[in-house]
């Protein structure tokens, strides 16, 4: 079975500054679908970015891009040019190619300082 | 606005009430989930639904039965609840298996046995 582990449960950063949340996850298939999630006190998940495990190119969603590396099995997400509206849970997930099932990490709560 | 949506959003129960989460999507997809989120674990997945008709079990399916009755609709029962299924209760669903996009989520059910 496929694990996701985020090894932060809590980070920091200054507004206007860059963090980097850790992912790392244990799978046997050469091929599945990483993803972001970010939960604000409003329970809300909101899909923050994904990366096809095929694609080299790291995917990048305006202040949001992640460092993808499939034979480390690592998958960070980096925030740049943090903002208060950040301030959130971050998990994330992985998507077998053929299955139904998402597989979350246990989060990592971002605070943001102003 | 298009989207799943969840009812109750919150609800206490005694030990051994039972009671019926209700979800429903209008995005005409395919496949619906439910899963539970507990602090420190992320999210686990309890049913799924690949198509209309069908459902399996996930990874804690224990204690809970669930219903497709329709394309729109999925739900989950808890027949006897018991106070380690104090949780918060998410729906979601997504166009099919094997695809490239992440999920969409209700904005989830607060739970409490006592």
């Amino acid at each position: 079975a496929q694990t996701v582990t985020q090894s932060q449960p809590e980070m920091s950063v200054q507004e206007a500054e860059t963090v980097t949340l850790s992912c790392t996850y244990d799978t046997s298939e050469s091929d599945y679908y990483l993803f972001w999630y970010k939960q604000p006190p409003s329970r809300q998940m909101i899909l923050v970015i994904r990366q096809e495990a095929y694609k080299q190119q790291n995917a990048t969603e305006n202040r949001f891009s992640v460092n993808f590396q499939k034979a480390a099995k690592s998958f960070s997400l980096k925030i740049s040019d943090s903002q208060l509206g950040d301030a959130a849970m971050y998990f994330c997930a992985y998507r077998g190619n053929a299955g139904n099932m998402l597989t979350f990490g246990g989060g990592t709560r971002l605070m943001v300082k102003p | 606005n298009a989207g799943v949506t969840q009812t109750p959003k919150f609800q206490v129960l005694k030990t051994g009430q039972s009671m019926t989460l209700q979800c429903a999507q209008d995005m005409n997809h395919n496949s619906m989930y439910w899963y539970r989120q507990d602090p420190g674990m992320g999210l686990r997945l309890i049913y799924y639904s690949a198509s209309e008709g069908t459902t399996d079990k996930g990874e804690v399916p224990n204690g809970y039965n669930v219903s497709r009755l329709n394309k729109r609709e999925f739900s989950l029962r808890l027949e006897s609840a018991a106070p380690s299924q104090t949780s918060v209760y998410f729906c979601a669903s997504s166009e099919g298996p094997g695809l490239t996009y992440g999920y969409t989520f209700g904005s989830g059910t607060r739970l409490t046995v006592v």
